[in-house]
């Protein structure tokens, strides 16, 4: 069983949808992490949180600690948001678990 | 501030042949991690170093996977002999603060095709 899942594996949405990508884990955190990764690039870092929300121009991303979910939604999507997003847990120390991505395609 | 610096980029070898990474962390931060990414998966942990010192290497094939971070900055991670499944891209990433915390900034990759 993965640590981390994350849902929907794919999702393809029209430009200006509003997008939600979901991640629950199983254990214990000290931080989560949602990453971006477009085709053939590196993995860029877009929130670190561990608790609340956090906002950063379109992208919004929440946790419920009780309830070991988290989630990354997108405001009027744009073709360049196109990539795969991952999220990620940090138990203790600085150990990872890596979900395996949700891949968005936003068709203009 | 330079990010995190990998290279090579790309990199075709024919299995059994040998290939080395090199990484550059962000200047100060102490904690440098190897990743092994294959197509349609998550990173998967090859080693992390806290400074020069190993802190997690167990899931590192170490018979034929090999990291070294001998000054505890810049990193390299080598592979001899390749095998057809190690065809992947290996992520350096780096961190800075203490356990726990920290924000974790990734290299570009180095793309390994294994022919």
């Amino acid at each position: 069983k993965n640590e981390v899942e994350q849902s929907p594996q794919n999702l393809t949405a029209q430009e200006g949808e509003f997008i939600t990508i979901n991640c629950s884990y199983s254990v214990g955190i000290s931080a989560l992490h949602w990453l971006q990764q477009h085709p053939g690039g590196g993995i860029v870092s877009l929130f670190m949180l561990s608790s609340g929300k956090k906002k950063h121009g379109r992208l919004i991303a929440t946790i419920n600690i009780q309830e070991k979910h988290s989630s990354l939604h997108i405001t009027a999507s744009h073709p360049r948001d196109s990539a795969v997003y991952i999220c990620a847990v940090s138990p203790t120390g600085n150990q990872f678990y890596f979900g395996t991505g949700t891949s968005l395609t936003v068709i203009p | 501030e330079a990010g995190v610096a990998q290279s090579p980029r790309y990199k075709i070898i024919e299995k059994r042949q040998s290939v080395a990474f090199w990484c550059n962390p962000i200047s100060g931060h102490a904690t440098l991690y190897w990743y092994q990414q294959i197509l349609g998966q998550g990173p998967k942990l090859l080693i992390q170093f806290q400074n020069n010192g190993v802190v997690d290497d167990s899931q590192l094939p170490k018979d034929r996977f090999s990291a070294e971070r001998l000054k505890g900055v810049d990193s390299t991670l080598k592979i001899q002999p390749a095998k057809l499944e190690d065809s992947a891209v290996y992520l350096c990433a780096s961190r800075s603060g203490l356990a726990g915390t920290g924000e974790l900034f990734f290299g570009e990759g180095s793309r390994l095709t294994v022919l």
